[in-house]
């Protein structure tokens, strides 16, 4: 059981490349999401999903795709990167409860992403 | 979305009890209360969560005010590895949802 594993762990890119954050969990669970945090900040959401083909926009989506074709995968594509989009993504996984509501979200080390 | 308050930062002696406020006065009724940590250079870390009662778990004790406007998160006794930014947030079902962080509460744990 891996949880929550994310792919690369560091990257740098030039400015204009695009590149696809990779993200997989081998818990069964619904929801997934990507956060971004910069340096000495708090997390902030970009995209997340409650199912399978299901996804919807967070705090900062903008610069960011991502789709939901299985349960187990949720990429994060940059489509042309920014210095502005450097910064540690992470990503996260939850179940739902039986009565209501999401367990603790569990969360992957991290992706270190330099645009240059 | 309810807003939180948490001191900026905080001390403490290992193996010594440490109670970390939380205000969160715009709090639905709905709104369950999570604590999460971040460890240096990790993803954060689940730590516990509640609605109304306090809840007790292997990590440590959410103590949740009558009122709901404010919660502590108590680890008995804390050791150097305790040293993180915990984040205190308010989570509603049934809403879109979404987990959103604070910029939290840097704890320091003193040998």
């Amino acid at each position: 059981n891996a949880g929550v594993t994310q792919t690369p762990k560091f990257q740098v890119l030039k400015t204009g490349q695009s590149m696809t954050l990779q993200c997989a969990q081998d818990m069964n669970h619904e929801y997934m999401s990507w956060y971004r945090q910069d340096p000495g900040m708090g997390l902030r959401l970009i995209h997340y999903s409650v199912g399978a083909g299901i996804t919807d926009q967070g705090e900062v989506p903008n610069g960011y795709n991502v789709s939901r074709s299985t349960t187990e995968d949720f990429p994060l594509r940059l489509l042309s990167a920014a210095p502005s989009q450097t910064s540690v993504y992470f990503c996260a996984s939850s179940y739902y409860l039986p009565r209501g509501g999401y367990y603790g979200y569990t969360f992957g080390s991290g992706t270190r992403l330099t645009v240059v | 979305d309810a807003k939180t308050t948490q001191p900026n930062s905080m001390e403490s002696n290992e193996e010594e009890p440490v109670h970390l406020p939380c205000n969160h006065s715009t709090i639905s009724g709905t709104d369950y209360i999570h604590w999460y940590r971040q460890l240096p250079s990790q993803g954060p870390e689940y730590v516990i969560h509640g609605l109304t009662s306090n809840v007790n778990n292997r990590m440590a004790s959410l103590a949740i005010a009558e009122d709901r406007k404010s919660s502590t998160l108590i680890l008995h006794r804390a050791t150097l590895r305790d040293a993180a930014v915990y984040y205190c947030i308010p989570w509603r079902q049934g809403g879109s949802e979404k987990l959103v962080f604070g910029k939290g509460m840097k704890l320091t744990v003193n040998p």
